[in-house]
């Protein structure tokens, strides 16, 4: 059974950083890429990240860029997302995800881990 | 970056109905567009895949279709646990952005 457990959310303040985990189980993960989607609760999803399987190909999304960087270790089946620079918009449900395939859909999700941007 | 709309944003409909939900991109996406289902408090669910694809173990009712810049989502006989938020998503090119979501309510 395919497993993703999220962990790292919390509360933060502006200007802040915090590094999100995620634990992979039941797969072969360097097989997979990897992404990040956050939701506000109640509102809708945004991407935030994603990763191939070799860690060699990286895209972010425009509100992410430059300040959030992902990253994976696929010997301990591990995704990261270190988030600097965090703003109050920046506080969301943050899920882990893996993509099924070379289409770039997301076929499995974590249960999310929420981070919180407040002074 | 490449615009999702969806629509109608909520519906209300009564078990046994036909409902459909559309989804429109800013630009040609191919046919790489995905449509999640998600539950309250739950993680989103993945339903169809390029464009027409069901997931493994998604019930028949499901069904999709489309290419380039218009999509449908159909649910040929809505069934009370069908009652959830639907999200498109293209991912034909990075960010993959998503739908606005469509939220199906009991009638």
């Amino acid at each position: 059974e395919v497993q993703l457990v999220e962990s790292g959310g919390g509360v933060v303040r502006p200007g802040g950083s915090l590094r999100l985990s995620c634990a992979a189980s039941g797969f072969t993960f360097d097989d997979y890429g990897m992404s990040w989607v956050r939701q506000v609760p109640g509102k809708g999803l945004e991407w935030v990240s994603a990763i191939n399987g070799n860690g060699r190909t990286i895209g972010y999304g425009d509100s992410v860029k430059g300040r959030f960087t992902i990253s994976r270790d696929n010997a301990k089946n591990s995704l990261f997302l270190q988030m600097n620079g965090l703003r109050a918009e920046d506080t969301a449900l943050y899920y882990c995800a893996r993509d099924g395939g070379y289409s770039g859909y997301i076929d499995a999700w974590g249960q999310g881990t929420l981070v919180t941007v407040s002074s | 970056d490449i615009q999702m709309t969806q629509s109608p944003s909520s519906l209300s409909a009564s078990v046994g109905d036909r409902v459909t939900i559309t989804c429109r991109a800013s630009q040609s996406i191919d046919r790489y567009l995905n449509w999640y289902q998600q539950k309250p408090g739950k993680a989103p669910k993945l339903l169809i895949y390029v464009s027409s694809n069901l997931q493994s173990g998604v019930p028949s009712r499901f069904s999709g279709s489309g290419s380039g810049t218009d999509f449908t989502l159909t649910i040929s006989s809505l069934q009370p646990e069908d009652f959830a938020t639907y999200f498109c998503q293209q991912s034909y090119s990075p960010p993959r952005t998503f739908g606005g979501g469509t939220k199906v309510e009991i009638k």
